[in-house]
């Protein structure tokens, strides 16, 4: 079954302390593995791909396969960083298919303390 | 960037009643869009794969009749809930997915049924 694991709905950090959101996954295959994240007030938008191997306001997820993990992480964390992060994946886009939905978990609130 | 519009932000209906959301891809097609729905501080959970000219696919347990999906054009598609009652009050979220991008959402449509 394809499931996605965020075991926190909540991690309350200090302004400049290190911060990983957990996600961890279950697919058949390989997905493609995303963070979003929510801002309050705002709409879900995407912080990171792991395809991309990109560093995004300072944040970056390794994807381990043999974990079936893809955390968030990000070394000192700042106020701003305080919204709904979601773990989401999908199977590969095919061309002309319905593939390509996501499949979210429930969501880490983030809450970074000044 | 990729924009994705809803349309209306929010609505206030009457129980018995039927309302149309509209989403639009606002700068490029898609042929492909995505229903979720969104409970109060829970996850987005899939409702169903709109597809361009063709039925849309639903999630198991959604009721086809309920939550009319028609992807009219390559840039509209539209979720009518129909004969709404007070349990179908939710967020509802579109969203379009780019060939090998990303996800875009829409701001999502707060519908209160009274």
């Amino acid at each position: 079954a394809q499931r996605v694991t965020q075991p926190e709905k909540l991690l309350s950090v200090f302004k400049g302390a290190p911060v990983e959101l957990k996600c961890n996954y279950s697919y058949s295959g390989s997905p493609e593995l995303f963070w979003y994240v929510q801002y309050s007030r705002q709409r879900l938008q995407l912080l990171l791909r792991h395809i991309s191997r990109e560093s995004i306001k300072g944040f970056t997820a390794d994807l381990n396969k043999g974990e079936t993990s893809f955390h968030l992480k990000k070394p000192f964390a700042q106020e701003e960083d305080s919204a709904m992060y979601y773990c989401a994946l999908s199977g590969p886009l095919n061309y002309g298919g319905s593939q390509g939905n996501l499949i979210f978990g429930k969501g880490t609130k983030l809450s970074v303390k000044p | 960037g990729a924009v994705v519009s809803q349309h209306p932000s929010w609505v206030i209906c009457k129980s018995g009643t039927s309302v149309k959301i509209e989403c639009r891809s606002l700068d490029f097609q898609a042929t492909t869009m995505f229903w979720y729905r969104q409970f109060p501080k829970q996850s987005l959970m899939l409702m169903a794969t709109s597809n361009e000219g063709s039925k849309a696919t639903y999630e198991q347990g959604v009721e086809k009749d309920k939550f009319l999906i028609n992807h009219a054009s390559l840039t509209l598609s539209t979720l009518t809930v129909t004969s709404a009652h007070p349990e179908d009050s939710s967020f509802y979220i579109c969203s379009a997915r780019i060939r090998g991008r990303e996800a875009f959402f829409g701001q999502g449509t707060r519908l209160t049924v009274v």
